[in-house]
């Protein structure tokens, strides 16, 4: 069954420094989706992608967030100078019609 | 008022029984409705849609009530592997797709 990955895994940064996380959504979905959890709170949506653009964010998605597909196949999300609250899950999603998600990147801010 | 709200829990029942986890959303404008299931430190995994007319698949059923804006879920002879969080989950629609999802409700079955 196909599923979506990400990577890495768990990621550990410094404040301030840049991170990328990466995914790759299962190969026929046009739409791609971030969404982080804060430890013990919500999922909480951060953007959609479709169409080789940003079709959707919220009001966390600041300057701060960049998202790209590279090629044909990743999709990442960039966080370029990272805050200590930055520290969540991040999990990426791809849908055709329903979303499936990823197995999330933990993201340690210290 | 929370856009898509349950209550936490936890539900601790033992095996075998039936337990029933309620939602409720704010916007009547949405438009889909799905429970996904979510275990400790891990990814949301889609455990049904939600229709109007109701659905069933196995041990669990959800129904939706539009005019009420509330969305239940009903697991019949609980698991030990029934044991997650589950959460309700609502596309708010207006041409959006990002998914609003629910705080989650923490079931734990019991031996």
């Amino acid at each position: 069954e196909p599923e979506v990955t990400q990577t890495p895994s768990h990621q550990v940064t410094q404040m301030g420094q840049e991170v990328i996380l990466r995914c790759v959504p299962i190969s026929n979905h046009l739409y791609f989706y971030w969404y982080r959890q804060i430890l013990g709170q919500k999922v909480e949506f951060l953007v959609s992608f479709y169409n080789n653009e940003i079709s959707e964010k919220s009001e966390i998605f600041d300057d701060q967030f960049s998202v790209e597909r590279p090629d044909g196949s990743n999709f990442t999300l960039k966080i370029r100078s990272t805050k200590l609250e930055d520290s969540a899950m991040y999990f990426c999603a791809s849908a055709s019609e329903t979303q499936y998600f990823g197995p999330g990147t933990r993201l340690l801010v210290l | 008022r929370k856009e898509v709200e349950q209550d936490p829990g936890p539900f601790n029942v033992p095996e075998g029984a039936t337990v029933a986890f309620n939602c409720t959303y704010s916007n009547s404008a949405s438009q889909s409705f799905f429970w996904y299931r979510q275990d400790c430190r891990k990814e949301p995994k889609l455990l049904m849609s939600v229709y109007s007319s109701g659905n069933e698949d196995g041990r669990f059923t959800a129904q939706l009530n539009r005019a009420s804006q509330y969305i239940s879920l009903l697991i019949r002879d609980s698991k030990l592997s029934d044991s997650a969080t589950y959460l309700c989950v609502v596309n708010m629609g207006t041409g959006r797709r990002a998914l609003t999802f629910g705080s989650g409700t923490r079931l734990q079955v019991q031996p």
